[in-house]
Formats: structure tokens, C-alpha cells, sequence
């Protein structure tokens, strides 16, 4: 079985400033790993993902993530963050190879971005 | 290329009522998941579906039940509802297992 813990369920960061989301994960199996984006009252909206290969991974409004196995994690960061980022945020596993699409989530991170 | 489309975006029931919820997934997906998601509980996997199959299921009771047609859009079916089964219920629609992409969800509110 697969679980995955977010780090801080509320996060506040100054316009401008780093972001930083953390997310570990357990798996039996090799994992991919995604995070995405909620906004109020939407649906989720993929920021990035890892499979295999590249171990650090860019998404879309300037996130990436790295993903290290020897630490189980994969920290979302962004560099500056705007206000336009403030939302929750999904860190999810799903196992590679499984017969099923099945996604796992953490309990999500809102973030807060102060002008 | 349109993206994945839940009808209605929002629902009022009445306890004790049966609610069906439909998603229509992006086209050549053959795969659809449904998730419920709280504040309390989060988001959890409710089942998916593959080719009309149902492949895996989550820790739901019999209440919530579930079918996909042979152009892949999918039901979700909820019956005597109860307060708790207010929630926000999102579809995933997958080709392959390294993507899933939502749809902007149905919220339903059991009074």
C-alpha cells in the first residue's frame, strides 16, 4: 500500500518570497508522484509530475519539484511566489505497474501568499 | 481537445434520496476514476472504472455504486444519502498511468 504526507497543512509566505511544499511518500513499489492545484469550488489541476528519468521536474507557473528516493520525498518549490499562487495544494502517489490508476493523496497544503 | 466534463456542478438532495452524477471524459480515454473529497476527510478513492470493467474499488459502502458506457463516460450513482455523503465528487480521466486530469467536480449537499 502507498500513503503520502504533506508537511503543514496551512503555509504563509510573503509576496516575492521562496515557496516550499513538502510532500513524503510510501511505497512498496517504484511510485509516480504528482502535485496538484486547487482553487476554491474547481476541480484539480496538474502542476507536474515525475515517472521515471529526470529526478527534477518543472511544471507549469514556474513549480518544479525534485524527487529523492533516498529521502521518500518530492518538495514542491517555486522561487518567488506571486499572489495568483494562493490555493491548496495536492501531493499524490500512484503505483507504477499496477493494474489500476488509482491515486493516492495527501491531506493537502493551503498556502497563503501575503502582499 | 476538451477536457473532462462533470454534470451537474451542483446538487441539492434530500436524505434518504439516490443522486446520479456523470462524467464525461476526455476523448480516447478509456479510464475513469471518481474521488470524494471533505474538509474531514480529504480526497479518497471511490472507484475506476476501465473498458466498462470495474477494475478497483475504495472503502465505500454499497451505497455508492458506479458504471462506465462503451464511449467511456461514467455514472456515479449514490442512494439513500445521508448528511455525511456531502461532499465535493471529482472524475479523473487517464489514457495511460503517468496522467490524470479532473474534471471542475459536482458538489453535492444532502439536507
Amino acid at each position: 500500500a502507498q500513503s503520502v504526507t504533506q508537511l503543514g497543512s496551512h503555509v504563509s509566505v510573503s509576496e516575492g518570497a521562496l515557496v516550499l511544499l513538502r510532500c513524503n511518500y510510501s511505497s512498496s513499489v517504484p511510485p509516480y508522484l504528482f502535485w496538484y492545484v486547487q482553487y476554491p469550488n474547481q476541480g484539480l489541476q496538474l502542476l507536474l509530475k515525475y515517472t521515471t528519468g529526470a529526478t527534477l521536474v518543472k511544471g507549469i507557473n514556474g513549480f518544479e519539484a525534485e524527487f529523492k528516493k533516498s529521502e521518500t520525498s518530492f518538495h514542491l518549490t517555486k522561487p518567488s511566489a506571486h499572489m495568483s499562487d494562493a490555493a491548496e495544494y495536492f501531493c499524490a502517489v500512484r503505483l507504477a505497474g499496477a493494474g489500476s490508476y488509482q491515486l493516492t493523496f495527501g491531506k493537502g497544503t493551503k498556502l497563503s501568499v501575503i502582499p | 481537445k476538451a477536457g473532462v466534463t462533470q454534470t451537474p456542478r451542483y446538487l441539492i438532495k434530500t436524505r434518504g434520496q439516490q443522486v446520479t452524477l456523470s462524467c464525461s471524459p476526455i476523448s480516447g480515454h478509456r479510464s475513469v476514476s471518481w474521488y470524494q473529497q471533505t474538509p474531514g476527510q480529504g480526497l479518497q478513492f471511490l472507484f475506476e472504472y476501465f473498458s466498462e470493467t470495474q477494475r478497483n474499488k475504495g472503502n465505500f459502502p454499497g451505497r455508492f455504486s458506479g458504471r462506465q458506457f462503451s464511449n467511456s463516460r461514467s455514472e456515479m450513482n449514490v442512494s439513500t444519502l445521508e448528511l455525511g455523503d456531502s461532499a465535493l465528487y471529482l472524475c479523473a480521466s487517464s489514457a495511460r498511468a503517468a496522467e490524470a486530469f479532473f474534471g471542475q467536480g459536482t458538489r453535492l449537499t444532502v439536507v
